[in-house]
């Protein structure tokens, strides 16, 4: 099984800061990567997939970048709707994992 | 507007069968698409259990294949999920998801869940 590690697990940012996240699969997923944004007591939000490919209908301060087995996830400037939980999941070969999430939170 | 909404019972009990259905609006299964299981706990983050095709093929989680059945009834676009033998660790929020999964050499290819439900807690307790 592929194992999908978020770092860091928690990060602390202000309202305009500049966020990035990682995230490192334990083998090479090619581009296979998407992102979730989770808020409490909601389901996941798709924000990014293959990557890099921004989903219809989510603004443009998030990016995605990278393959192979790192990849990031940025928020340009984050704004007060943006603290909640991010998620990698990646797809390889019939199956799918998630990462553990890292929790943005207000500093 | 896609929509989907799990229904199923709150609370197990250990060895028993957990029954959860999806019903989804605004888009035919029948119209493609693959329809998945998600479910989350504090132990063990975001799972994916299984996905199925309007075909009624079928693709589980490994760790979990030897207890979990999907199925799909396109009459009442709905898809279904039965996790047989639960325990204590199975307690998790359940979601039904559309999943987006498109090979190569078909464009654009991705493979991800752009529609949720909004998750149902399933305790297993006696």
């Amino acid at each position: 099984d592929i194992q999908m590690t978020q770092s860091p697990s928690t990060l602390s940012a202000s309202v305009g800061d500049r966020v990035t996240i990682t995230c490192r699969a334990s083998q090479s997923i090619s581009s296979w990567l998407a992102w979730y944004q989770q808020k409490p007591g909601k389901a996941p939000n798709l924000l990014i997939y293959m990557a890099s490919s921004l989903e219809s209908g989510v603004p443009s301060r998030f990016s995605g970048s990278g393959s192979g087995t790192e990849f990031t996830l940025t928020i340009s400037s984050l704004q007060p709707d943006d603290f909640a939980t991010y998620y990698c999941q990646q797809y390889n070969s019939y199956s799918w994992t998630f990462g553990q999430g890292t929790k943005v939170e207000i500093k | 507007q896609v929509q989907l909404q799990e229904s199923g019972p709150g609370l197990v009990k250990p060895s028993e069968t957990l029954s959860l259905t999806c019903t989804v609006s605004g888009y035919s299964i029948s119209s493609g698409y693959y329809w998945g299981w998600i479910r989350q706990s504090p132990e063990k983050g975001l799972e994916w259990i299984g996905s199925i095709y309007r075909s009624g093929d079928t693709y589980y989680n490994p760790s979990l294949k030897s207890r979990v059945t999907i199925s799909v009834d396109t009459s009442k676009n709905q898809f279904s999920l039965r996790l047989s033998s639960v325990t204590a660790a199975d307690t998790a929020v359940y979601y039904c998801a559309r999943g987006n999964w498109i090979l190569p050499p078909l464009q654009p290819p991705r493979a991800d869940f752009d529609y949720w439900g909004q998750g149902t807690l399933v305790t297993v307790s006696s």
